[in-house]
C-alpha cells in the first residue's frame, strides 16, 4: 500500500492564480480530511468528508473548496491564492467517522505552498 | 468548547535523559485525547490514544501518557531520551464524531 499520498510536494504561486492539491488514499479509508499548518498554530482543519459524494467544513475553510466523487481522492482547490494561504497542507484518512477508528488518522506527507 | 493547551513550544533534553512534554484539555466531558509526532518534512504519526480506559497509555517507541482528571492534564513521557526522538509534538483532542483539535505543537530536541 502506498498510503496517502499527495502532490505536488512543493507550490509557488502568485496572487490570483487557482490550483488544485491532490490527494489520494489506497486504504478504502471513508474519512479525509485536509489540514493545514502554520508555525505556532499547529494543525488546522479545512475541510472533511466523511465519504463519497459528502464534504463539510471544518475550521478554516474560507479560500477552498473540496469534492469526493470517490473513496480514493479528495482534492482540495484553491480559486483566487491569497498569501495568507501560504502554509504546509496535510491530507489525512481514517476509517468511518463515528467510529474510534476515526482517531488513528493517516496523514500524507504534506505539500509546500507559498502565495507570492 | 474543547481544546488542548501545550504548554512549552520547546523542550530541549540530553541524550539518555527523561522527556516531558505537557499538555492540558478543556473539555465538558471526558474527552478522547491523543498524542501525534511529525518528524522533520514527515507527516503526522499517531503515538498513542486515551479513550477512558486504563489511565497510563502506552505508546510507540517507548513513550506514555497519563490522563489525570484532577488537573485536567495528558502530559507525555519517555523514562530515556534517544535522538531520533527529536521531532515535533501534538496533543491532539477529539471535539466531536468527526473532528480533531490540535495544539500548537512541543519541538523536542535532543542534544548528544
Amino acid at each position: 500500500n502506498a498510503g496517502v499520498t499527495q502532490t505536488p510536494k512543493f507550490q509557488v504561486l502568485k496572487t490570483g492564480q487557482s490550483m488544485t492539491l491532490q490527494c489520494a488514499q489506497d486504504m478504502n479509508h471513508e474519512y479525509m480530511s485536509w489540514y493545514r499548518q502554520d508555525p505556532g498554530m499547529g494543525l488546522r482543519l479545512i475541510h472533511y468528508s466523511v465519504g463519497a459524494g459528502i464534504t463539510d467544513q471544518g475550521e478554516v475553510p474560507n479560500g477552498y473548496n473540496v469534492s469526493r466523487s470517490t473513496t480514493e481522492d479528495f482534492p482540495l482547490r484553491l480559486l483566487s491564492a491569497a498569501p495568507s494561504q501560504t502554509s504546509v497542507y496535510f491530507c489525512a484518512s481514517s476509517h468511518p467517522a463515528g467510529t474510534e477508528l476515526t482517531d488513528t488518522q493517516y496523514f500524507g506527507p504534506g505539500t509546500r505552498l507559498t502565495v507570492l | 468548547a474543547q481544546s488542548v493547551t501545550q504548554l512549552d513550544s520547546h523542550v530541549s533534553v540530553s541524550e539518555g535523559t527523561p522527556v516531558l512534554l505537557r499538555c492540558n484539555y478543556s473539555s465538558s466531558y471526558s474527552p478522547s485525547l491523543f498524542w501525534y509526532v511529525q518528524h522533520p518534512n514527515k507527516g503526522l504519526q499517531l503515538l498513542l490514544k486515551y479513550t477512558s480506559a486504563a489511565t497510563l497509555v502506552k505508546g510507540i517507541n517507548g513513550f506514555e501518557a497519563e490522563f489525570k482528571k484532577s488537573e485536567t492534564s495528558f502530559h507525555l513521557t519517555k523514562p530515556s531520551a534517544h535522538m531520533s526522538d527529536a521531532a515535533e509534538y501534538f496533543c491532539v483532542v477529539r471535539v466531536n464524531t468527526d473532528k480533531l483539535i490540535f495544539g500548537t505543537g512541543t519541538r523536542l530536541q535532543v542534544f548528544p
